[in-house]
């Protein structure tokens, strides 16, 4: 069965902080994903990487950064935190690479992060 | 903005009846794929349909994907209490577009 591990459940930070938010996979899965989930508006997408070093945006970028130096690791960056990134974070992996984008995704159990 | 559309968001039936969320695309979707979130929990993935007209049955679930590839629904015959959960679909153009959800209580 696919893990996908974040590093937090709970996380609660101050505006301003630059905030790090971990996931690991253990499927040597090639598509890696960082969304965020709010009431009324679904799971949005931030962040997507390929392959290792490669990244792309997704749909709100704004605020965020990754980095994907291992193929197992994706790390979602807020750069200087606000209060309306406080959300819900999940994180999913996928076989296929850009090629084949079509494959089920996996998710992790999702960070909640508080901005105060 | 967003691409997928998925109405209703809420969604109240008394167990045993039926349940059906839409899912509609301003864009032609190679795919669509559907999951499950349970409440508490992460999105589990239930099907993806990939061509135009396709139906697929899982059980007492019914997955259709539009001729023009466009929408998309799912049907729950005779629900149950084990069906509550937030259901999403999630389309692929140059990216996945997951829908905004449609939260299924089922009053025993």
């Amino acid at each position: 069965d696919v893990k996908v591990t974040q590093s937090s459940r709970y996380l609660v930070k101050r505006t301003g902080e630059k905030v790090f938010l971990e996931c690991v996979q253990d499927m040597d899965h090639e598509n890696m994903f960082w969304y965020r989930q709010d009431p009324g508006l679904g799971l949005r997408l931030i962040y997507f990487s390929y392959d290792v070093k490669m990244k792309e945006k997704g749909d709100i970028p704004e605020g965020y950064s990754v980095s994907r130096e291992k193929k197992e690791r994706f790390s979602l960056i807020l750069e200087s935190a606000s209060t309306n990134q406080t959300s819900m974070y999940l994180c999913a992996s996928s076989l296929g690479g850009l090629k084949d984008s079509n494959q089920p995704q996996h998710f992790g159990d999702g960070t909640r992060l508080s901005i105060l | 903005g967003q691409q997928v559309m998925q109405i209703p968001q809420y969604q109240h039936v008394q167990e045993g009846e039926d349940f059906t969320t839409y899912c509609n695309s301003s864009t032609t979707l190679s795919n669509i794929q559907w999951y499950k979130q349970r409440p508490g929990g992460h999105p589990v993935f239930l099907i993806q349909l990939v061509k135009s007209g396709e139906v697929k049955k899982q059980k007492r679930l019914t997955f259709q994907f539009g001729e023009a590839k466009k929408n998309s629904s799912l049907h729950i015959t005779a629900t149950q209490t084990t069906d509550v959960g937030t259901y999403f679909c999630a389309g692929l153009s140059n990216q996945f577009y997951f829908g905004t959800g449609t939260s299924l209580t089922v009053i025993p």
